[in-house]
């Protein structure tokens, strides 16, 4: 099985900073790698995927990198209906999801 | 636009077999390139894919769950539905049903989300 760690596991951050999430896959996926961001009472909503697309109508703050383990998910300026928990997937084997980083409003 | 919606018991006691259906409207189960999943999402916990089926009734499980599950897909009432035996406390979770897009030839993400159903396992 593919193992996807996802750092940190929370952050707080002010409104119109730069906010980064890590993913580290426990082997080699290339990049078969979605990020999906989750609010509260909803259903996960696809954001990026294989690594660095962005979904159509997806804002441009929000971006995605990396390759092989290593993977970033970015927003590039915080704003306050970003405040969700994201998670990143893998579609190297079967189909994995990291842990969840919560992100909160300072 | 396509819409999916769970329906089912909320309540199941352990042991017994958690049922659900999916239903798909505003277009058809039985498209190319699609499968059809289930994800679930423990109370306050992260995402669990639990499995996936093709129209043709090609199947993808979850290995920690393949000896309890089954899905299954009616394409004449367009909908798929989820069955876990056995189940215990564990297996409580808001149970989604999604659309997972493989018209690339590699099944990559899910696309389309129902809202999610709870169910909660208890005596």
């Amino acid at each position: 099985d593919i193992q996807m760690t996802q750092s940190p596991s929370s952050l707080s951050a002010s409104v119109g900073d730069r906010v980064t999430i890590t993913c580290q896959a426990s082997q080699d996926i290339t990049n078969y790698l979605n990020w999906y961001q989750q609010k509260p009472g909803k259903a996960p909503k696809l954001l990026i995927y294989d690594a660095s697309n962005l979904e159509t109508g997806v804002p441009s703050r929000f971006s995605g990198s990396g390759s092989g383990t290593d993977f970033t998910f970015a927003i590039s300026s915080l704003q306050p209906e970003d405040i969700a928990t994201y998670y990143c997937q893998q579609y190297d084997t079967l189909w994995t999801f990291g842990q969840g980083t919560n992100v909160e409003i300072k | 636009q396509l819409q999916l919606q769970e329906s089912g018991p909320g309540l199941v006691k352990p042991s017994e077999t958690l049922s659900l259906t999916c239903t798909v409207s505003g277009g058809s189960i039985s498209s190319s390139g699609y499968y059809w999943g289930w994800v679930r999402q423990p109370p306050g916990k992260g995402l669990e894919w639990v499995g996936s089926i093709y129209y043709s009734g090609t199947t993808y499980y979850n290995p920690s769950l393949e000896s309890r599950v089954t899905i299954s897909v009616d394409t004449s009432k367009n909908h798929f539905s989820l069955k876990l035996t056995s189940v215990i406390a564990a297996d409580s979770a808001i149970y989604y049903c999604a659309r997972h897009d493989c018209s690339s030839g590699r099944c990559k993400y899910f696309d389309y989300w129902g809202q999610g159903t709870l169910v909660t396992v208890s005596s």
